[in-house]
């Protein structure tokens, strides 16, 4: 089982401002079968990346993902106040898992 | 527009049975795979079951292996996951959420609102 490490576990950040979050994996992922979600709370997850850096339909610019093998990052370029959240990644190459989640709170 | 709406959540003794439906609408089930996901209170995302559009490929957490099985009825738009032998640990949210494709990996695109499932004597 790929296990997804993420993080901080907690980003104190205020709007306007940059995030950057990580997720690191305990073995390559495949093709870059690697995705991000946010959640609010009493939400569902909602689909943010995919292919490590392809955006989901309606995602706003802001949010942009990269890496490969078994470092990945998720990056809110300027956080806007609906940012404010819990981020998962997900790697879906070998079964699936999840991280543990950052939560981006405001400062 | 595509919905997921999960139901048959409830309290259960530990030891007992539950059986989750998912009722799909808004866009053509029988194409894509479909998974359940759970969260238990206050913690992160656990996948928990991986079917393909034709039930060719069904796939399971370690955590629910000979517990759990998953199906799906295409001719009603409808997902399934029953729960045996269930435990404390069970106890969870429980989505139903889409793959962006029938068959291969996939991210999930489209989830429900979840249906708690709640294990306790």
């Amino acid at each position: 089982e790929i296990v997804l490490t993420q993080s901080p576990g907690t980003l104190s950040l205020s709007p306007g401002e940059r995030a950057t979050l990580s997720c690191r994996a305990s073995q390559s992922v495949s093709s870059s079968y690697l995705a991000w979600y946010q959640q609010k709370p009493g939400q569902a997850p909602r689909l943010l990346i995919y292919g490590a850096s392809s955006r989901a339909t309606g995602i706003p610019d802001r949010f942009s993902g990269s890496g490969s093998g078994t470092d990945f990052t998720l990056t809110i370029s300027r956080l806007e106040p609906e940012d404010f959240a819990v981020y998962y990644c997900q790697q879906y190459g070998s079964s699936q898992t999840f991280g543990q989640g950052t939560k981006v709170e405001i400062k | 527009e595509v919905q997921l709406v999960e139901s048959g959540g409830g309290l259960v003794k530990p030891g007992g049975s539950l059986r989750l439906s998912c009722a799909a609408s808004g866009f053509t089930f029988s194409s894509y795979s479909m998974n359940w996901v759970r969260q238990a209170p206050g913690k992160g995302l656990e996948w928990v079951s991986s079917i393909s559009s034709s039930s060719s490929y069904i796939y399971y957490a370690d955590s629910v292996k000979g517990r759990f099985t998953i199906s799906r009825d295409n001719a009603k738009n409808s997902l399934y996951l029953q729960m045996n032998s269930l435990r404390a640990e069970d106890t969870a949210v429980y989505y139903c959420a889409r793959d962006t494709s029938g068959y291969g990996p996939a991210p999930n695109d489209y989830w429900g609102q979840g249906t708690l499932v709640t294990v306790s004597s």
